[in-house]
């Protein structure tokens, strides 16, 4: 049983794009995070967020507590986009963290 | 610029041999964890420390230990590394407490052979 599911597990989209990555949880939270991954390995925090929509440049995400669910967007897609992007669900305790198994992006030029 | 150093990129090891990876980060932060990553698994907790010389157990802490005899420095040692050890490892720091970021390593792609 996966605490965190992630949709799709893999993408493939032409540059300028507008790409939704989904993750729904099953466990309380006292945050979600995404992380981006890229070739090579180093992993990057993107956002921590508990509640409505955070945004960065380009990227948005948000959370809707209710139904357990939160979205990683990316407006106008670049190939430098191409990445793993991991949502990790963090409980109660500073330890205690349910990561999705990634999705795998590529953006074509 | 903050910064959590793993100390080997890739490392190929043979069975039976102790592999010591090492983790260093430069941000005062109390919280250390080592996780392993493998395709369809996602990353997953082998043990993690929140003092000097504390650690817990993570998901998956048989055939490792760790070491922390100091706040910057969170080394796990594989004490006789075997073939379904072959993995990613990251390491990663933060402060304390809930809903703090997370700063992850470049990650050790280890190989036993």
């Amino acid at each position: 049983k996966n605490e965190v599911e992630q949709s799709p597990q893999n993408l493939t989209a032409q540059e300028g794009e507008f790409i939704t990555i989904n993750c729904s949880y099953s466990v309380g939270i006292s945050a979600l995070h995404w992380l981006q991954q890229h070739p090579g390995g180093g992993i990057v925090s993107l956002f921590m967020l508990s509640s409505g929509k955070k945004k960065h440049g380009r990227l948005i995400a948000t959370i809707n507590i209710q139904e357990k669910h939160s979205s990683l967007h990316i407006t106008a897609s670049h190939p430098r986009d191409s990445a793993v992007y991991i949502c990790a669900a963090e409980g109660y305790t500073g330890n205690q963290f349910y990561f999705g198994t990634g999705t795998s992006l590529t953006v074509i030029p | 610029d903050v910064k959590v150093t793993q100390s080997s990129r890739y490392l190929v090891k043979r069975t039976g041999e102790k592999v010591f990876l090492e983790c260093v980060q430069d941000m005062d932060h109390e919280n250390m964890f080592w996780y392993r990553q493998d395709p369809g698994l996602g990353l997953r907790l082998i043990y993690f420390s929140y003092d000097v010389k504390m650690k817990e157990k993570g998901d998956i802490p048989e055939g490792y230990s760790v070491s922390r005899e100091k706040k910057e420095r969170f080394s796990l040692i594989l004490e006789s590394a075997s073939t379904n050890q072959t993995s990613m490892y990251l390491c990663a720091s933060s402060f304390e407490g809930v809903n703090t970021e997370a700063f992850f390593g470049q990650g050790t792609r280890l190989t036993v052979v």
